[in-house]
C-alpha cells in the first residue's frame, strides 16, 4: 500500500514555543491530506483538511491560528502548533488518499507532542 | 450526517478463540466502510474495506467483515485470535471518500 511518513515521531518542547510536524506521501501524490488529533484511549478527531495549493479547511472548534497547516506540494503537508501549551500535548496523525473517490486513507505513524 | 457506533470499548478473548468486534453505522445511503488497526504509538493500518460488490470482505492477518445493509452493520471477525492481534480497532465510514467518520474504537486483549 501507499506510504505516508510523519516526522518527528516524538517531540518535547517548552511552553510557548512552536513545533512543526511534517507529513509526507512517499510513493504517491496526495492533493488532499488530513490532520487528526487523538487523545489517550480515544478515537481520532479530524482537525483539518489540507489541500495542496490552497488554504486548509478547519473543523469547527479548531483554532486556525493555533494549528497552522501548509500543503506546499503534492507530497508534503505540515502542521505547526504555535505557542504550544501543555493542553496541546497529544498524538497527532496525518493521513492521505492516493486516489479520488472511496479510496482508503493511508496514515502516518503519528507524532506524539509533549509540551512541558 | 453519518455516525459510527462500536459496541464494546474493550473486548477480551482467549488465544485461539473467535474475535468479534461490532460496528454499526447510520447513514441515509450505504457508505464505504473500513476497519483500521492501531498499535501503541503508531498510526492506523487498514485491515479491510468495503466499497461495492461482495459483502463479505477479507482483509489482512486473517480478518474479515461482512456488510449487512439490513442491519447497518459491518462487524469484524477472525476465527482464531493470536497474541499479536492485541491492539485498538477502529471502524470508519465514508460517503465521499473525503470525510471519514471514525468509531470510538475497541481495545482487543488476547489472553494467553
Amino acid at each position: 500500500g501507499a506510504v505516508v511518513s510523519q516526522h518527528p515521531s516524538w517531540v518535547i518542547c517548552k511552553s510557548g514555543t512552536s513545533v512543526k510536524i511534517e507529513c509526507r506521501s512517499l510513493d504517491f501524490q496526495a492533493t488532499t491530506m488530513f490532520w487528526y488529533r487523538q487523545f489517550p484511549k480515544q478515537s481520532l478527531m479530524l482537525m483539518a483538511t489540507s489541500n495542496e495549493g490552497s488554504k486548509a479547511t478547519y473543523e469547527q472548534g479548531v483554532e486556525k491560528d493555533k494549528f497552522l497547516i501548509n500543503h506546499a506540494s503534492l507530497t508534503l503537508s505540515t502542521l505547526t502548533v504555535t505557542s504550544a501549551h501543555p493542553e496541546d500535548s497529544s498524538f497527532y496523525i496525518c493521513s492521505a488518499r492516493a486516489v479520488q473517490g472511496p479510496g482508503e486513507l493511508f496514515f502516518g505513524e503519528g507524532s506524539r507532542l509533549t509540551v512541558l | 450526517a453519518q455516525s459510527v457506533t462500536q459496541l464494546g470499548s474493550h473486548v477480551s478473548v482467549s488465544e485461539g478463540a473467535l474475535v468479534l468486534l461490532r460496528c454499526n453505522y447510520s447513514s441515509s445511503v450505504p457508505p464505504y466502510l473500513f476497519w483500521y488497526v492501531q498499535y501503541p504509538n503508531q498510526g492506523l493500518q487498514l485491515l479491510l474495506k468495503y466499497t461495492t460488490g461482495a459483502t463479505l470482505v477479507k482483509g489482512i492477518n486473517g480478518f474479515e467483515a461482512e456488510f449487512k445493509k439490513s442491519e447497518t452493520s459491518f462487524h469484524l471477525t477472525k476465527p482464531s485470535a493470536h497474541m499479536s492481534d492485541a491492539a485498538e480497532y477502529f471502524c470508519a465510514v465514508s460517503r465521499t471518500g473525503n470525510q471519514f467518520y471514525f468509531g470510538t474504537g475497541t481495545s482487543l486483549t488476547v489472553i494467553p
